[in-house]
């Protein structure tokens, strides 16, 4: 079956320390995106990528860093330079165009 | 920036009632998607209306758009306790493939 992965979905870590959340996607889509949600709120868009070894920040893209080395796979490192990592990440893709997301089941930081 | 805003934040129905919620945004925009989250879970598209389309239907759902007063309505008919979930709009106003979400309405159906 077609889809996104995230892996794991519960990550607990120290201050200080990098981690790197997994999404990857089996859908042929060009564009993913990652996402970051807070408790009661909406998304925030941390960086997307529209092609292969392209990418672009979003709104909130500090202490965070990707990179997109196969259209396959597009992992989200939360680095220790983020002040407030404890939330909920989402990745998602589409294909060209259309506009619609596909979603992940999300990954759950929590910085200990 | 948070470029939807959903109106109400909380909505709680029995079910076999409608559920109403009303998204407004700030910019000018191709198209306007409402998603559904269930709790702890990844986001579900349900539907998307084209900023040239008034009214669009897709089962139970009912989906409209203004776009000279910058919102849309989502109306979920005959709810089920299984429609309980965050409902959120997104807008594509701040760029191509690039969705704004709004804040959200947490949707509440009694048995």
């Amino acid at each position: 079956d077609g889809g996104i992965t995230q892996s794991p979905k519960y990550l607990f870590r120290k201050e200080g320390q990098n981690v790197t959340l997994s999404c990857e996607q089996n859908l042929n889509h060009d564009a993913m995106y990652w996402y970051r949600q807070d408790p009661g709120q909406g998304l925030r868009l941390i960086y997307y990528s529209q092609i292969v070894n392209d990418f672009q920040k979003g709104d909130i893209a500090e202490g965070y860093s990707v990179s997109r080395e196969k259209k396959e796979s597009f992992p989200l490192t939360v680095t220790s330079a983020q002040k407030n990592p404890t939330a909920f990440y989402l990745c998602a893709s589409t294909p060209d165009g259309t506009g619609e997301l596909f979603f992940g089941e999300g990954s759950r930081l929590t910085v200990l | 920036s948070q470029q939807g805003e959903e109106d109400p934040q909380a909505l709680s129905i029995q079910e076999g009632e409608n559920a109403t919620m009303n998204c407004s945004y700030k910019t000018s925009i191709n198209n306007l998607q409402w998603y559904r989250q269930n709790s702890g879970r990844g986001l579900v598209h349900l539907i998307l209306i084209r900023s040239n389309e008034r009214e669009k239907h897709s089962g139970r759902l009912r989906v409209t758009l203004d776009t000279s007063k910058k919102s849309s309505s989502l109306l979920i008919t005959a709810s089920r306790a299984a429609d309980t979930a965050s409902y959120f709009c997104a807008t594509d106003g701040t760029g191509f493939q690039k969705l704004v979400f709004g804040t959200g309405t947490r949707l509440l159906v009694s048995p």
